[in-house]
């Protein structure tokens, strides 16, 4: 069955250092999705990607935060200056309708 | 601002009896619904949807009843297995906005008792 994946797994990094959290949505999908949840808290929507652009973006996308395809499979999402409250399991979805598949998460740790 | 809340954070039910999950919203455009599964360190499982213009869908031991009038709705699992003890999200979105974004409640972590 077509999964989601993501990578890595698992980072930990120094506050302000720059991550990237890859995606490889299903190949058939349109659509792309960033979601997060930091531990204990309900799951949050940042962004939403579409026709190779931006589609939506919450208030927690701000400047520090951007997505990109870089080619036909990848999905990224960029933090560019990472903060101790970025630390949180972010997920990657993808849609081809209305129901969103999700990844198993990529686990930040900022230190 | 909690569009979509979810007020147990737990239950648990012994095996073979029913699951009842509950979860309200406030936004009235909300009109597509979704029930997610997530075991930990794993990511959101979908399980089941229902559109505002049912208020029923089911899916072998998987019902879910919308209630648009009182913003409600409602997952049920029967029979409850031990391999259903997992955290229950519910979620939703508006396709009148044309966004496509889930707004997902707090989550309900259902034990289910062998």
């Amino acid at each position: 069955e077509p999964e989601v994946t993501q990578t890595p797994s698992h980072q930990v990094t120094q506050m302000g250092q720059e991550v990237i959290l890859r995606c490889v949505p299903i190949s058939n999908h349109l659509y792309f999705y960033w979601y997060r949840q930091i531990l204990g808290q309900k799951v949050e929507f940042l962004v939403s990607f579409y026709n190779n652009e931006i589609s939506e973006k919450s208030e927690i996308f701000d400047d520090q935060f951007s997505v990109e395809r870089p080619d036909g499979s990848n999905f990224t999402l960029k933090i560019r200056s990472t903060k101790l409250e970025d630390s949180a399991m972010y997920f990657c979805a993808s849609s081809e309708v209305k129901e969103l598949f999700f990844g198993e998460g990529s686990r930040l740790t900022v230190l | 601002d909690q569009q979509v809340k979810q007020n147990s954070p737990s239950l648990s039910v012994q095996e073979g009896r029913i699951s009842i999950l509950n979860c309200d919203y406030t936004n009235s455009m909300f009109d597509y619904f979704l029930w997610y599964k997530k075991y930990p360190a794993e990511g959101p499982t979908f399980l089941i949807s229902i559109s505002s213009i049912k208020d029923k869908n089911e899916d072998g031991r998987f019902t879910v009843f919308l209630n648009k009038s009182a913003k409600h709705l409602s997952l049920h699992i029967v029979p409850s297995q031990p391999g259903d003890s997992a955290v229950y999200f519910c979620a939703a979105r508006s396709d009148q906005t044309g966004a496509n974004n889930l707004f997902f409640g707090t989550g309900t972590r259902l034990t289910v008792i062998p």
